[in-house]
C-alpha cells in the first residue's frame, strides 16, 4: 500500500499528443517531487515543490510542464515527447524537504511509452 | 556536487545465506543517507536511513547498514536471505542544508536475485 497514488499506470502516447500524469498524496505532506527512472541512467529528479511553490528544476526540458495546484496534488503535462522520453515516473512526497533527513515516500509509477 | 557508487549491478545469491551490497559516496558536504527497495513494479519504498548517531542502522525485513565516514561508505548487510528480497536496492544521498534544497541522489541501483 502506498500513501501516493499515481494514474495512469501505464502510458501509450504518440509524440504529437499531449497527456498528462497525475499524483496524489494521501500523507498531509508539504514536498512533491518528480523523479525519471529509465533503464540506463540513475533515477533522476525532475521537479521539486515546497508548499505549492516549485523549488527546483533539474534542467527538465520545457516539454514537460509539471503543475502543483494543491500541496496533496501533482501533475506532470506532456506535449511533444520523443521516444527517448519513454520511462518510468516516479511521483514523491515528504513532509517538509529531502535535505532535512526527511523520508521520500514514492508512488508506484507510470510507465510512459512514446512511440 | 554529490555523487553516489553502487559497485555491483547484480548481486545472485542462495537463499538463506548473507549478502552484502556496497555503497559509496561522495560528497564536500554532510549527507543523510538512505537505502531503498524496489520490487518488480512497484514504487521505491524505505528500508532504513542515517541521520546521526549510532553508525549501525537497523532497517525493515531484517535488513542493517554501517555508515562508515573514513571509508564515505553505507554498505547494506542481511544475514540470511529470502526469495522475497529479490528486488533492486537502491543507495541515495541527501545533502544538508546548504547543499541542493529536496534532492535525493540515487546511485544506479543493485539487482538482488535470492535463487532456492
Amino acid at each position: 500500500e502506498t500513501g501516493v497514488t499515481q494514474t495512469p499506470r501505464h502510458l501509450v502516447m504518440g509524440m504529437t499528443n499531449k497527456k498528462s500524469l497525475k499524483c496524489e498524496q494521501h500523507l498531509g505532506h508539504n514536498a512533491m517531487y518528480w523523479y525519471k527512472q529509465s533503464a540506463k541512467k540513475p533515477l533522476e529528479l525532475m521537479f521539486v515543490y515546497n508548499f505549492k511553490e516549485q523549488t527546483e528544476n533539474n534542467s527538465v526540458p520545457s516539454r514537460f510542464s509539471p503543475e502543483c495546484p494543491n500541496s496533496s496534488h501533482l501533475f506532470l503535462h506532456l506535449h511533444t515527447l520523443q521516444p527517448e522520453d519513454s520511462a518510468l515516473y516516479l511521483c514523491a512526497s515528504s513532509q517538509d524537504l529531502a535535505s532535512s533527513g526527511n523520508t521520500i515516500y514514492f508512488g508506484e509509477g507510470s510507465w510512459l511509452t512514446v512511440v | 556536487a554529490q555523487s553516489v557508487t553502487q559497485l555491483d549491478s547484480q548481486v545472485p545469491v542462495f537463499e538463506e545465506a548473507p549478502v552484502e551490497l556496497r555503497c559509496n559516496y561522495s560528497s564536500s558536504v554532510s549527507v543523510y543517507l538512505f537505502w531503498y527497495v524496489q520490487y518488480p513494479n512497484q514504487g521505491l519504498q524505505l528500508l532504513l536511513k542515517y541521520l546521526s548517531g549510532s553508525t549501525l542502522v537497523k532497517g525493515i525485513n531484517g535488513f542493517e547498514a554501517e555508515f562508515n565516514k573514513s571509508q564515505t561508505s553505507f554498505h547494506l548487510r542481511k544475514p540470511s536471505v529470502h526469495i522475497s528480497d529479490t528486488a533492486e536496492y537502491f543507495c541515495a544521498v541527501s545533502p544538508f542544508y546548504g547543499g541542493s534544497q529536496g534532492n535525493l541522489i540515487f546511485g544506479k541501483g543493485t539487482k538482488l536475485s535470492v535463487k532456492p
